[in-house]
């Protein structure tokens, strides 16, 4: 089945910097791919999301690339900020109704 | 709009014990699930319900029950909590039928068992 996995399960970035989190997934069918975030004690929130057509969205300070030919994914966030901090989820949407998950991103983001 | 509920918070259960969780969603979606989240996992799909009056099981759904009571509402029972139930458990839902499928989440429901 599909599997979704991430390259490293955690990212630490100075202040004002650039964040890139990358995803990579199994399924070469796949056709719609989601990123999330997840502060503290809180469920996971909406962030961009792309479909298979295309191969760049942007969104506010993140830009989400799709690489189809070797199934990665990743999402940028410019100027990152404190407010960043937080547990990046990218998610690929199975058969029918079902979105896989991959394991999550820990994004520290040092003042 | 509230989006997605969850009740309780936080409970702690003793080995056996059952216990009911409650999720509702007040943004007419179709479609609702039922996840869990263990430290350093992502999330893991128990059961989802495509429409009112049906139900399917996820990845990981031994040990859980579920109804879909109404268009709203989508309760997960455990019967006889069991330790490896400990886990943060969230709701979810969707629209179906239109362009986006991002999901809406609800805050989760923190459960011990001891």
């Amino acid at each position: 089945g599909e599997s979704v996995g991430l390259h490293l399960p955690t990212l630490s970035v100075q202040e004002g910097d650039n964040s890139i989190i990358n995803c990579a997934y199994s399924n070469s069918a796949s056709d719609y791919f989601i990123w999330y975030k997840q502060e503290s004690g809180k469920g996971p929130q909406f962030i961009i999301d792309i479909r298979s057509n295309m191969d760049k969205r942007q969104g506010q300070r993140v830009t989400v690339l799709l690489n189809k030919t070797v199934k990665h994914l990743s999402l940028q966030i410019a100027a990152t900020q404190p407010g960043d901090s937080a547990v990046y989820f990218c998610a690929v949407l199975g058969g029918g109704f079902k979105t896989i998950f991959g394991a999550g991103t820990r994004l520290f983001v040092k003042a | 709009n509230a989006g997605v509920t969850q009740t309780p918070k936080f409970q702690v259960l003793k080995t056996g014990q059952s216990m009911t969780l409650q999720c509702a969603q007040d943004m007419n979606h179709n479609s609702m699930y039922w996840y869990r989240q263990d430290p350093g996992m992502g999330l893991r799909l128990i059961y989802y319900s495509a429409s009112e009056g049906t139900t399917d099981k996820g990845e990981v759904p031994n040990g859980y029950n579920v109804s879909r009571l109404n268009k709203r509402e989508f309760s997960l029972r455990l019967e006889s909590a069991a330790p490896s139930q400990t886990s943060v458990y969230f709701c979810a839902s969707r629209m179906t039928g239109m362009d986006g499928y991002e999901q809406y989440f609800g805050p989760g429901t923190r459960l011990t068992v001891t």
